[in-house]
This record gives C-alpha cells, sequence and structure tokens, in this order.
C-alpha cells in the first residue's frame, strides 16, 4: 500500500519566491493535515480538511500561508513570499475512519529559505 | 503554558535498562492520547494508543491519569533500536482529529 506521498523531498529557494509543497493522502481517508516541524517549536499543526473542506487553519502563521485540497488525493500548501524563519520540515499527513484518530505521515519536505 | 509538555531529555540508558517518560497536558477536555515515535530525519509513526485503563503493547506500557491530566510511557529491556524521539501526543479537545503534539523526548540506547 502506498503511505502518504510528499513532494518535493527538499526545496532550497531564496527569500521573496514562491513554494508550493504538494501531499497526495491515503487513498480513502477523509481528513488531511499539514504540520511544521522545528527544533524550536517542535510539529505545530498548521491545518487540516475534512473531506476536502478546511475545518481548522488556526495553526496558519500568517497571510503568507494558504493550503487547499481540490479533491480527495491531493493538497498544496503554499508560501509566498518564503521567508528564512519559514525554513523547517513540513509534513502531510492523513486519516480515516476506523483509524482510530491514528495519523499517518508522510516523509516530509524539507525546506531551506536562504 | 504549552498544550503538551514533555522533558526533552536526552535520556542515554544501558541495553536492557527500564525507562520511564512522563507527559503533562493542559487542554482537560481532550479524550485521545498517543505516543508516536520519530527516528532522526525520518515522519513520526504512531507506537501506541493510551487507554484510560492503561494498555501494554510487548515491552512498552502507557499509564494515563486524567486527574493529574498526566501520560507515561514504560520501556522494558529497551534495545539499540529503541533510541528515537518519543512524542506525547494528545487531541484538541473540541476535534477528535486534531492532534497536539509534544516536543518529544530522546532517548540513547547504549551497547
Amino acid at each position: 500500500d502506498a503511505g502518504v506521498i510528499q513532494s518535493p523531498r527538499h526545496e532550497v529557494t531564496e527569500m521573496g519566491q514562491e513554494v508550493t509543497l504538494r501531499c497526495k493522502p491515503i487513498s480513502g481517508h477523509d481528513y488531511l493535515f499539514w504540520y511544521r516541524q522545528t527544533m524550536m517549536r517542535g510539529l505545530e499543526l498548521l491545518i487540516y480538511f475534512n473531506n476536502n473542506v478546511p475545518i481548522d487553519d488556526s495553526g496558519m502563521p500568517e497571510d503568507r500561508f494558504s493550503a487547499k485540497m481540490p479533491n480527495a488525493s491531493f493538497s498544496t500548501l503554499k508560501i509566498q513570499p518564503s521567508e528564512p524563519r519559514d525554513s523547517a520540515v513540513y509534513f502531510c499527513a492523513s486519516s480515516g475512519a476506523g483509524t482510530s484518530y491514528e495519523q499517518y505521515f508522510g516523509p516530509g519536505t524539507r525546506l531551506t529559505v536562504t | 503554558r504549552k498544550e503538551v509538555e514533555q522533558d526533552p531529555g536526552p535520556f542515554n540508558v544501558p541495553e536492557g535498562a527500564t525507562v520511564a517518560f512522563n507527559c503533562t497536558y493542559s487542554n482537560s477536555a481532550s479524550q485521545s492520547f498517543f505516543w508516536y515515535r520519530q527516528d532522526c530525519r525520518k515522519e513520526p509513526k504512531l507506537l501506541m494508543s493510551v487507554y484510560s485503563s492503561g494498555n501494554e503493547d510487548g515491552r512498552f506500557t502507557a499509564q494515563l491519569n486524567r486527574a493529574s491530566q498526566y501520560i507515561s510511557l514504560l520501556i522494558r529491556d529497551s534495545k539499540l533500536s529503541d533510541s528515537a524521539t518519543y512524542l506525547c501526543v494528545v487531541n484538541k479537545g473540541n476535534s477528535g482529529y486534531a492532534l497536539n503534539f509534544g516536543k518529544g523526548t530522546s532517548l540513547l540506547v547504549t551497547p
């Protein structure tokens, strides 16, 4: 079974550039989560979707961040414009009915903004 | 106060030792509790759920104290392969699916 798929795995970009991170959840899962992990702040929930609808985006740091889920098999997290403090590992996770709330994480995208 | 607090460690223990990690959470409305494991430069993975009556999975035992809002994880007969960061996880009180993660406790098991 394919797990959660994220791309790219690594991204290096310059300050001010737009960054788009992609995620394909596990087939059949109806919840999708975006997290950011840094040494200082740990793993933070940015936003999550249920049946492609954003449910809670209170963790999105500011207007430079946006997330979409146009269909059940694809989501994007966009940062525009990017700043050095956005450097982190961004994880996507999915969950579904019958998983007892267990979240399955993708391998993450390591973002470096110079 | 942070939603989920853990001692970051590191805990350095010899193979075969017993080690315990603790965690406190702030939201009394939380209903779901977990321990996740994260290896270096990898994604977090569920280790075990934590039930009110306590539960055991092989060498791992998890306990929950709702009155004190405290969760523990005990690892017996530790193996080199147990070296990882252990994340205490609690659901947000108003959502079963949204989770708050602690910053993790680092464990290093040495030969």
